[in-house]
């Protein structure tokens, strides 16, 4: 089976911290994703890595940038921390086919 | 660019009814399509998948979704629910020939409320 772990599951933080999110696949996919989940707007996609050193901007990259040093590793990072920014983040990855599989979620609270 | 429409946002049904959640999408080309479900605070996990072939596709859980070309639609079916079943459903899209790289397009989910 295919495993994204995503190592904070609960996260508080203030305003103006840098906030660093990991994710980690056991399946040697290429393609690795950070997806913003929120009520009533579903999943928006804010960057996505299909190799290493590689990143690209989805639909709502503003406020956050990304970091893949090694093909199973991706972080998300928060330079700033906003209270506009408290969400469910949610890693994805997949190989060279369209399948996309996901990690359990880190909740972000920013106070 | 692709687009997903679930123009459900709840939906309320019987334990051992039957259900059928709906899900059309806009794209230019025969799309790959998928549906998730999330229980809550949980991440999302892979119902079935429409690549190509069979237009009826099964997928885990006893759902099944059918993809109607002319209708644009790929709607998920159970026969029976099980108060289990209760979570939020996503149809989502990919584009093909993106190898993948591009990610899929998710609609603004279902939330499924079974009754007793």
């Amino acid at each position: 089976d295919v495993k994204v772990t995503q190592s904070s599951r609960y996260l508080v933080k203030r305003t103006g911290e840098k906030v660093f999110l990991e994710c980690v696949q056991d399946m040697d996919h290429e393609n690795m994703f950070w997806y913003r989940q929120d009520p009533g707007l579903g999943l928006r996609l804010i960057y996505f890595s299909y190799d290493v050193k590689m990143k690209e901007k989805g639909d709502i990259p503003e406020g956050y940038s990304v970091s893949r040093e090694k093909k199973e590793r991706f972080s998300l990072i928060l330079e700033s921390a906003s209270t506009n920014q408290t969400s469910m983040y949610l890693c994805a990855s997949s190989s060279n086919a369209p399948t996309i599989y996901f990690g359990e979620g880190s909740w972000l609270t920013v106070v | 660019a692709q687009s997903v429409t679930q123009p459900d946002i709840h939906i309320t049904v019987s334990e051992g009814a039957s259900l059928e959640l709906r899900c059309n999408y806009s794209y230019g080309a025969t799309p790959y399509l998928f549906w998730y479900v999330q229980s809550p605070g949980q991440g999302l996990q892979l119902l079935l998948k429409y690549f190509s072939g069979d237009t009826l596709v099964q997928g885990i859980k006893g759902f099944e979704a059918e993809f109607k070309r002319s209708q644009s639609s790929f709607n998920l079916r159970k026969p029976s629910v099980h108060w289990s079943d209760a979570a939020e459903y996503f149809c989502a899209v990919g584009a093909t020939g993106g190898g993948g790289a591009d990610g899929l397009t998710f609609g603004k989910g279902t939330h499924l409320i079974i009754q007793p």
